[in-house]
């Protein structure tokens, strides 16, 4: 099986714009997690969402915000775009997230100037 | 909610030593813990996991220890090589919880 796919791997983004992340989870998962990777910060979640329902949300702003489409795979968007956000920003996916392992894509390197 | 520490924050070993990472957690309804390596560039990957009606598994070289009464874990790995240098997270889920906690992460050094 394939593994859990990001696109794009790296981003280059200024201060004020908007960015859209792309996760194809891996065959036959249908949860999917998003999660921020800063060195000070360790893993903070996003949100998880789970048959195009959002079941769960972290404690981020509301210019985070994800979706998931009918085939699971899942996108997240940050608007407004601050020099704070620059992060690795990796995608998890699951069965049915119930207390199952989560396995991690490669992430997507954001970097904000 | 629950909430999972991790120690050390940094392991510096020799190869061919032992390294120990420990982890306590504070939901006593916590059921599963993975174990999760992430080399420099890459996604964490899971190495390893238990659930709380095991005590101890191993997988070759690495192992893993739970003591529920104590609320703590523990990743042992033996014999370490270089390519062991990485990134270590613990995490603790309950079954009625959708996603893990993370602990902050080890990073683990293995001297050649």
């Amino acid at each position: 099986k394939a593994g859990v796919t990001q696109t794009p791997r790296y981003l280059i983004k200024t201060r004020g714009q908007q960015v859209t992340l792309s996760c194809s989870p891996i065959s036959g998962h249908r949860s999917v997690s998003w999660y921020q990777q800063t060195p000070g910060q360790g893993l903070q979640f996003l949100f998880e969402y789970f048959s195009e329902t959002q079941r769960n949300k972290g404690n981020f702003p509301g210019r985070f915000s994800g979706r998931q489409f009918s085939n699971s795979r899942s996108e997240m968007n940050v608007s407004t775009l601050e020099l704070g956000d620059s992060a690795l920003y990796l995608c998890a996916s699951s069965l049915r997230g119930d207390g199952e392992t989560q396995y991690f894509g490669p992430g997507t390197r954001l970097l904000v100037l | 909610g629950e909430n999972v520490e991790q120690h050390p924050s940094t392991l510096s070993v020799q190869e061919g030593d032992s390294a120990v990472i420990k982890c306590t957690y504070s939901d006593s309804a916590s059921n599963y813990f993975p174990w999760y390596k992430q080399e420099l560039g890459k996604g964490p990957q899971l190495i390893i996991d238990i659930r709380s009606n095991v005590g101890e598994k191993k997988d070759q070289r690495i192992a893993v220890t739970l003591n529920k009464t104590a609320k703590h874990f523990s990743l042992h790995i033996t014999e370490t090589q270089p390519e062991d240098s990485a990134v270590y997270f613990c995490a603790g889920q309950s079954g009625g919880s959708y996603i893990p906690t993370f602990g902050r992460g080890t990073s683990l050094i293995v001297h050649p």
